[in-house]
């Protein structure tokens, strides 16, 4: 089945380090974005990528790092300088049609 | 002033009823218009896709947009129990000569048996 597969489901994170969320997809979607939930704020866009090797940053990329060496994988770092990172994050990509599939989703606690 | 306005709820109906969901937003720039669902510790899933103004059915679910009052809808006829999640409205634009997608806060609802 084609998809997006976002790992781990639970991540729990101490405070100055920095943790990496992984999404792959098999849609051969070209863009693939990263957003964070917090409970009534909706879907914030911190990072996304259009093509391999290019991405750039959305409304709130600050104390996040991504990378895109291949299609099927953007992963996302939430580095020490994220002061409050306990969120839940939605990794996408999109295809032909104007729809977003996304990804079960990980959610990070700080401890 | 937000972009995108989406009431968060919660909203609770019994089951069988018609529910209606909202947005409203301010740029005319957006043309296209989405409606997901979200399960609890899910994802979103696509659930209407329409573009500019008019209505879309699917089955028990219409979306409808009105451009002159930069107001969309989802209704649900005949709710059962199984339509419990959360809804949030997206749309999309050429925003200062770059394609934006921007989503509403969603509205969490609740179907009672």
């Amino acid at each position: 089945d084609g998809g997006i597969t976002q790992s781990p489901k639970y991540l729990f994170r101490k405070e100055g380090q920095n943790v990496t969320l992984s999404c792959e997809q098999n849609l051969n979607h070209d863009a693939m974005y990263w957003y964070r939930q917090d409970p009534g704020q909706g879907l914030r866009l911190i990072y996304y990528s259009q093509i391999v090797n290019d991405f750039q940053k959305g409304d709130i990329a600050e104390g996040y790092s991504v990378s895109r060496e291949k299609k099927e994988s953007f992963p996302l770092t939430v580095t020490s300088a994220q002061k409050n990172p306990t969120a839940f994050y939605l990794c996408a990509s999109e295809g032909l049609y104007y729809g977003y599939t996304f990804g079960s989703g990980t959610r990070l606690t700080v401890v | 002033q937000k972009e995108v306005e989406q009431d968060p709820g919660p909203l609770s109906v019994p089951e069988g009823a018609i529910v209606s969901l909202n947005c409203t937003y301010s740029n005319s720039a957006f043309q296209y218009f989405m409606w997901y669902r979200q399960y609890s510790r899910k994802g979103p899933e696509l659930l209407m896709y329409t573009y500019s103004s008019g209505n879309k059915e699917d089955g028990r679910f219409t979306a409808q947009v009105d451009k002159s009052s930069k107001y969309i809808s989802l209704f649900i006829r005949d709710s059962q129990p199984s339509d419990s999640a959360t809804y949030l409205c997206a749309m999309s634009g050429i925003i200062q000569g770059a394609q934006k997608l921007v989503f509403g806060q969603g509205t969490r609802l609740t179907i009672n048996p």
